[in-house]
């Protein structure tokens, strides 16, 4: 249980253009999804925490035009890395909470995104 | 605000043996909780341990356990009987209880090598 799927794994695009990467909850209902990004050989650094039919929150620094994130659904949250540039290549990992009850939150993470722009 | 810390940035162990990776965190929060997660070259993270603060006894997962230090801000991991597919980045994590505040405040990770 508590399967997190994200798509695509792994995409190139050119610079200027648009990306949509999607996170969806298998197996359980998340109305809390969150957006990292993982440059090489360090942490995961928070982007956005995705609220399921509310605008997502933005972590500082993090613009909200270029990064635009759409929680539709109670399990599918979207990240679009809107006119993409070269600077924007990264690994993006998305993560989905799950309530298992008396305050116990935990958050289940798909295999990541590796995004190329060239 | 809430800090997570691993001191040891790599660490190897042989095949076999025991390890234990280091993780001290700052909060001045009572209610919170702790996670070690692994990510091996897959990137996938992947969820080893959890503890609850307002637990006294210690978390275990199979040959995974954790040494919850509350009042010295202390939860160290230690892998017993080391295999070869624990080799990976090993992440601390903070959550703070309750609210709505669902946010992990990771540390900077630990690579683990596993010697064959």
């Amino acid at each position: 249980g508590a399967v997190v799927s994200q798509h695509p794994s792994r995409v190139i695009c050119k610079s200027g253009t648009s990306v949509k990467i999607e996170c969806r909850s298998l197996d359980f209902q998340a109305t809390t999804m969150f957006w990292y990004r993982q440059f090489p050989k360090q942490s995961l650094m928070l982007m956005a925490t995705s609220n399921e039919g509310s605008k997502a929150t933005y972590e500082q620094g993090v613009e909200k035009d270029k990064f635009l994130i759409n929680h539709a659904s109670l399990t599918l949250s979207t990240l679009t890395v809107t006119s993409a540039h070269p600077e924007d290549s990264s690994f993006y990992i998305c993560s989905a909470r799950l309530n298992w009850g008396q305050g116990l939150n935990i958050q289940y993470f798909g295999a990541g995104t590796r995004l190329s722009v060239l | 605000a809430q800090t997570v810390t691993q001191s040891q940035p790599e660490m190897s162990v042989q095949e076999a043996e025991t390890v234990t990776l280091s993780c001290t965190y700052d909060t001045s929060e009572s209610d919170y909780y702790l996670f070690w997660y692994k990510q091996p070259p897959s990137r996938q993270m992947i969820l080893v341990i959890r503890q609850e603060a307002y637990k006294q006894q210690n978390a275990t997962e199979n040959r995974f356990s954790v040494n919850f230090q509350k009042a010295a801000k202390s939860f160290s991991l230690k892998i017993s009987d080391s295999q070869l597919g624990d080799a990976a980045m090993y992440f601390c994590a903070y959550k703070a209880s309750g609210g709505s505040n669902y946010k992990l405040t990771f540390g900077k990770g630990t690579l683990l090598t596993v010697n064959p």
